[in-house]
C-alpha cells in the first residue's frame, strides 16, 4: 500500500502571499489531519477532516483553512503569510471511524519557508 | 486541556547502552498514548502505542507501559544502536472520535558507536 504523500515537499513564499498544500492519504483512509511543526512550538494540531467535513480544529487563526475532497485527498491553505508560518507541515491519515482510536500515519511533510 | 511533558534532550548514549526517555501526561478521560520517532528529513513514524492502563506497547526492542496511577508512559530500550538516533515524541489522544494528537516537545537521541 502506498503511504501518505504530500506535495510539494519544499516551498518558498513571500510575506503576504497565500499557499496551498496538498495531502493524499493512504487508500481507504477517510480521516486526514494536519499538524504544524516548528522548533519553538513543536508539533501543533491544525485540523482534522473526515468524509469532507471538518471534525476537529486546533487553536490557529482563521488564515489557516482546509478542505477535503470526495476521494479523501485534502488541502490546507494559509492566506496572508507571516514569517512565523515558516514550518514543516505534516499530514496524517487514518481510517477515522468514530469510537475507535486508529493509528495515524504521517507523510514526509511540506517544508514552507516564508521570506 | 491535554498536555504531554517529556524529558528535554539532547540525550547522547554509547551503542548498547540502556535508554529511558520519561513522559508524563495530563488528560481528561482515558487517553491513548503513543511514541513516535522522526528521522532527519522525514515525517513521523509510529513506534508503539497503548490504549488502556497497564498496557505495554513494544516494537523493535522499545517498550513503554501505560501507568495511570503516575500518568506516565516512559520509553525504554535495553540496548540502543546507532540507527536509533532520531527525535522521539510522546503523544496522547483523548480517544473516541477525537483524532487530535497532543505531542510532547520531542527528545533528540544520539547514539555513538
Amino acid at each position: 500500500k502506498a503511504g501518505v504523500t504530500q506535495t510539494p515537499r519544499y516551498l518558498i513564499k513571500t510575506r503576504g502571499q497565500q499557499v496551498t498544500l496538498s495531502c493524499s492519504p493512504i487508500s481507504g483512509h477517510r480521516s486526514v489531519s494536519w499538524y504544524q511543526q516548528t522548533p519553538g512550538q513543536g508539533l501543533q494540531f491544525l485540523f482534522e477532516y473526515f468524509s469532507e467535513t471538518q471534525r476537529n480544529k486546533g487553536n490557529f487563526p482563521g488564515r489557516f483553512s482546509g478542505r477535503q475532497f470526495s476521494n479523501s485527498r485534502s488541502e490546507m491553505n494559509v492566506s496572508t503569510l507571516e514569517l512565523g508560518d515558516s514550518a514543516l507541515y505534516l499530514c496524517a491519515s487514518s481510517p477515522g471511524l468514530a469510537g475507535v482510536m486508529y493509528e495515524q500515519y504521517f507523510g514526509p511533510g511540506t517544508r514552507l519557508t516564508v521570506t | 486541556g491535554d498536555s504531554v511533558t517529556q524529558m528535554e534532550g539532547p540525550v547522547t548514549l554509547s551503542e548498547e547502552a540502556f535508554l529511558t526517555i520519561n513522559c508524563t501526561y495530563t488528560a481528561t478521560g482515558y487517553p491513548s498514548l503513543f511514541w513516535y520517532v522522526q528521522y532527519p528529513g522525514e515525517g513521523l513514524q509510529l513506534l508503539l502505542k497503548a490504549t488502556k492502563a497497564d498496557d505495554k506497547g513494544s516494537n523493535k526492542g522499545f517498550e513503554a507501559t501505560y501507568r495511570k496511577e503516575t500518568t506516565s508512559f516512559h520509553l525504554e530500550k535495553g540496548s540502543v544502536q546507532v540507527s536509533d538516533s532520531a527525535v522521539y515524541f510522546c503523544a496522547l489522544s483523548s480517544g473516541g472520535s477525537n483524532y487530535k494528537l497532543t505531542f510532547g516537545k520531542g527528545t533528540l537521541l544520539t547514539v555513538n558507536p
